[in-house]
């Protein structure tokens, strides 16, 4: 089985912060990762896939890069709309979501 | 516009069987081009993938639900349906029903299901 761990499992910001998460798969994955986010109540959305690309609608101050192991979720101008949790997924093999990162306010 | 919804009872009996139905609507589920699948998440907690399954009828579990796992299709019907047995406490999560190509692209509301006596 492949797991994917997150870090941190908390990030406390404030409103125009750069904003970095990331997610280590177990093993190597190429580019075989999404990011959805997730706010109180609500359905998880899709943000991300394939590392990289945003998926339509999404803003572009959400970005991602990585490949094999390492991956990274940056928001580059943290807007109010985005606190919020955000969970790493692969897909190399099955699917399987990390731990979660919640982005609190500062 | 593709739409899922999740339907089921949101009480079960520890040791009995979990069952919720996902219906689509806005898309055939013959379609060879996506998956269907299962994911929950326990109040409080992270999201789990739980399983998939092709039109055809290929399934997918999470190997550590496998042995209670079964997920089915009715094409005729246009929906898939999860069973869980042997549930207890530990089973007690938000149920989402989800397409999956890769990602989980589209996702139902969610139903929460309760294991309690």
């Amino acid at each position: 089985d492949i797991q994917m761990t997150q870090s941190p499992s908390t990030l406390s910001a404030s409103v125009g912060d750069r904003v970095t998460i990331t997610c280590r798969a177990s093993q190597s994955i190429s580019n075989w990762l999404a990011w959805y986010q997730q706010k109180p109540g609500k359905v998880p959305k899709l943000l991300i896939y394939r590392a990289s690309n945003l998926e339509d609608g999404v803003p572009s101050r959400f970005s991602g890069s990585g490949s094999g192991t390492e991956f990274t979720l940056t928001i580059s101008s943290l807007q109010p709309d985005d606190f919020a949790t955000y969970y790493c997924q692969q897909y190399n093999s099955y699917w399987t979501f990390g731990q979660g990162t919640k982005v609190e306010i500062k | 516009q593709l739409q899922l919804q999740e339907s089921g009872p949101g009480l079960v009996k520890p040791s009995e069987t979990l069952s919720l139905t996902c219906t689509v609507s806005g898309d055939s589920i013959n379609n060879s081009s996506f998956y269907w699948g299962w994911i929950r998440q326990p109040p409080g907690k992270g999201l789990e993938w739980v399983g998939s399954i092709y039109y055809s009828g290929n399934t997918y579990y999470n190997p550590s639900l496998k042995s209670r796992v079964t997920i089915s299709v009715d094409t005729s019907k246009n929906q898939f349906s999860l069973r869980l047995t042997s549930v207890t406490a530990a089973d007690t999560a938000v149920y989402y029903c989800a397409r999956t190509t890769v990602t989980f692209d589209y996702w139902g509301q969610g139903t929460l299901v309760t294991v309690s006596s």
